[in-house]
């Protein structure tokens, strides 16, 4: 079945430690997204990628890095320059001339 | 500053009530305003419009669009207590997708 994969499901940070959690795609959609949830609020876009080798900053990008070497994998990077990093983590994927995102089941990450 | 409004925050309502949730926005070069259902972990689309005046409809659920006055809704008829979700809207502009904080609904039976 097509559709993304996130992994892992729950992650636990320590102080100063970098982490990195997984998106892969098997959908061969162009655009990938990575998007953070805080309680009470909604969707916010850390970095997103419309094509491979190349990918934009979004609105609270500080903090955390990405990369798109392959068409199917869209990594995220937790560094130790976040300070709060405890959220729910989605990435989402969408073709050109499909507006509707799939999104991933989701990382939830903790600070130990 | 492009950004999503959604309204109320949380509801509670009992089975069988109708429902009406609210988005509005401010974001230039609109695209399409979507409206997805989250229950535990990620969203589930729901609808998408892209133009003003026409109701998209799926069971018990419509939304509507209105461009002019830059807002949209959602109703949701006969709730039921597997309605019980947050409701996110979001505005589609350029390459981007922004989220409202949504809004949570609980319905009681």
């Amino acid at each position: 079945d097509g559709g993304i994969t996130q992994s892992p499901k729950y992650l636990f940070r320590k102080e100063g430690q970098n982490v990195t959690l997984s998106c892969e795609q098997n959908l061969n959609h162009d655009a990938m997204y990575w998007y953070r949830q805080d309680p009470g609020q909604g969707l916010r876009l850390i970095y997103y990628s419309q094509i491979v080798n190349d990918f934009q900053k979004g609105d609270i990008a500080e903090g955390y890095s990405v990369s798109r070497e392959k068409k199917e994998s869209f990594p995220l990077t937790v560094t130790s320059a976040q300070k709060n990093p405890t959220a729910f983590y989605l990435c989402a994927s969408h073709t050109d001339s499909n507006e509707k995102l799939f999104f991933g089941s989701g990382t939830q990450l903790s600070v130990l | 500053e492009d950004k999503v409004v959604q309204s109320p925050l949380s509801l509670v309502v009992h089975e069988g009530d109708t429902v009406t949730l609210n988005c509005s926005y401010e974001v230039t070069n609109f695209r399409s305003l979507l409206w997805y259902k989250q229950e535990k972990k990620a969203p589930t689309f729901l609808f998408m419009l892209t133009s003003s005046g026409i109701e998209k409809k799926s069971g018990r659920l419509s939304s509507i669009l209105d461009k002019k006055e830059l807002f949209s809704i959602l109703n949701i008829t006969a709730t039921q207590t597997g309605d019980s979700a947050v409701y996110l809207c979001a505005m589609e502009y350029g390459n981007k997708l922004v989220f409202g904080a949504g809004t949570i609904l609980r319905v009681k039976s």
